[in-house]
């Protein structure tokens, strides 16, 4: 079981659609992270937010647009994606993204495909 | 950015004793962590490495060399449902980034 919740497990979405994921973690967390992993790739980094502030964006395309409304939630915005977006998005949280001793903690997951 | 690079696939007998190697070369390294990643499920928080040395943590285990640039993931008494991808991950600058993992096939 995973401490960090992530909703739905599966979306289907086509190019015009507007959908968001959602994310959620009660650890008292004050990291929370977007990571996007293709098949048999690594996760990738996307977003980091630190006490609810934006701190890292890996130059992800603006049709990715997160937000983090309180300390427990993240969402992920989806507007016009490609095909190629379609992906496993993991959203993971930790202590606090500046203490290196702290470990991520991994949702299961949204897997997305785009039509 | 970093580069990380570790073996991409090894089989092992069910009992057994595997070591995954990992080498990195970064800047502003802040530790090294070890997730385990079965077939569509998120990655498992196995082990970290802030410090030169082993952490064991029961079957697990961990060894860090950051003169070298090294680490290596030690599985012992492997078991059937060990057998999954182990991700090794470097954070720099306070960012994680993963390994392209190993894929581990533990036999009967």
């Amino acid at each position: 079981d995973t401490e960090v919740t992530q909703t739905p497990k599966h979306l289907v979405m086509g190019m015009t659609n507007k959908k968001s994921l959602k994310c959620e973690q009660h650890m008292g967390h004050r990291a929370m992270y977007w990571y996007k992993q293709k098949a048999k790739k690594p996760p990738e980094l996307m977003f980091v937010y630190s006490y609810e502030k934006l701190s890292i964006n890996e130059s992800v395309p603006s049709r990715f647009s997160p937000e983090c409304p309180n300390s427990s939630l993240l969402n992920l915005h989806l507007h016009a994606l490609q095909p190629e977006d379609s992906a496993l998005y993991l959203c993971a949280s930790s202590q606090d993204q500046g203490r290196s001793l702290t470990p991520l903690h991994f949702g299961n997951g949204t897997r997305l495909t785009v039509t | 950015g970093q580069n990380i690079d570790q073996p991409t696939e090894m089989t092992a007998t069910e009992g057994a004793i595997v070591q995954i190697n990992c080498t990195y070369q970064t800047s502003g390294f802040n530790g090294l962590f070890w997730y385990q990643q079965h077939a569509g499920e998120a990655p498992t928080f196995l082990s970290y490495n802030v410090l030169d040395g082993l952490e064991e943590k029961g079957r697990f285990s961990s060894f860090l060399s950051r003169s070298k640039g090294y680490s290596y993931l030690l599985l012992k008494e492997l078991q059937m449902k060990d057998s999954a991808s182990y991700l090794c991950a470097v954070r720099s600058d306070y960012k994680l980034s993963f390994g392209a993992g190993t894929t581990v096939t533990v036999r009967a």
